[in-house]
């Protein structure tokens, strides 16, 4: 079993669409969360941190279930430049220091006008 | 501005030779990661340092090296290039954060063909 895993995709959906993405984590005792965006043949950037209580960024919400081991990235209002890979990303280790990531393979969305 | 930078951008390169891809930071950051990108697969871990003088292995690091004599660099050496490392490398870094991890920045990856 991989340690994140993520609902491959391709989603593709209308621009204003609200699209959900799902991501599974096996090591209870991570830490840390984050989605990533990465554009077509570029670095990965981070999008948002994961809090435990959800947390909302513009048209961005993204929530954490520690019991169900479970994180999703939430997004309104679908815009074209929406259209990436979103990485699901873990820290496995103790908080306090950066450490290692463990990254998803990815969800890739496409919007379309 | 303070950034990340790799280089080259893309190599072409035989089997067998010994190939070296450039990780710079300018961020003075303490960590560094080198990950290899490829379908199927996402991001899987080659090599970390947390600084000066540490190495670290990560998830797939037969056949590379790396080594850190300075903050700003972590050069990541092929010892004899194969076929199955062809792939995009990204070099990231990072610093310690209290209460948690801080942000992975990431260099704009190498694309390395190994023919």
């Amino acid at each position: 079993r991989k340690e994140v895993e993520q609902d491959p995709g391709p989603f593709n959906v209308p621009e204003g669409a609200t699209v959900a993405f799902n991501c599974t984590y096996s090591n209870s005792a991570s830490q840390s969360f984050f989605w990533y965006r990465q554009d077509c043949r570029k670095e990965p950037k981070l999008l948002m941190s994961v809090y435990s209580s959800g947390n909302e960024d513009g048209r961005f919400t993204a929530q954490l279930n520690r019991a169900s081991q479970y994180i999703s990235l939430l997004i309104r209002d679908s815009k074209l430049s929406d259209s990436a890979t979103y990485l699901c990303v873990v820290n496995p280790r103790a908080s306090g220091s950066a450490r290692q990531l463990t990254f998803g393979s990815g969800t890739q969305l496409t919007v379309l006008p | 501005d303070a950034e990340i930078t790799q280089s080259p951008r893309h190599k072409i390169t035989e089997t067998g030779r010994q190939v070296t891809l450039a990780c710079h930071q300018t961020w003075n950051h303490n960590n560094m990661f080198w990950y290899r990108q490829d379908l199927g697969h996402g991001l899987r871990l080659i090599h970390y340092s947390y600084g000066v003088q540490d190495t670290n292995k990560g998830e797939v690091s037969d056949g590379y090296s790396v080594s850190r004599s300075n903050t700003e660099d972590l050069p990541l050496t092929l010892e004899s290039a194969a076929s199955s490392q062809t792939s995009v490398y990204f070099c990231a870094s990072s610093e310690d954060g209290q209460g948690g991890p801080d942000t992975q920045y990431f260099g704009p990856g190498t694309r390395l063909t190994v023919l």
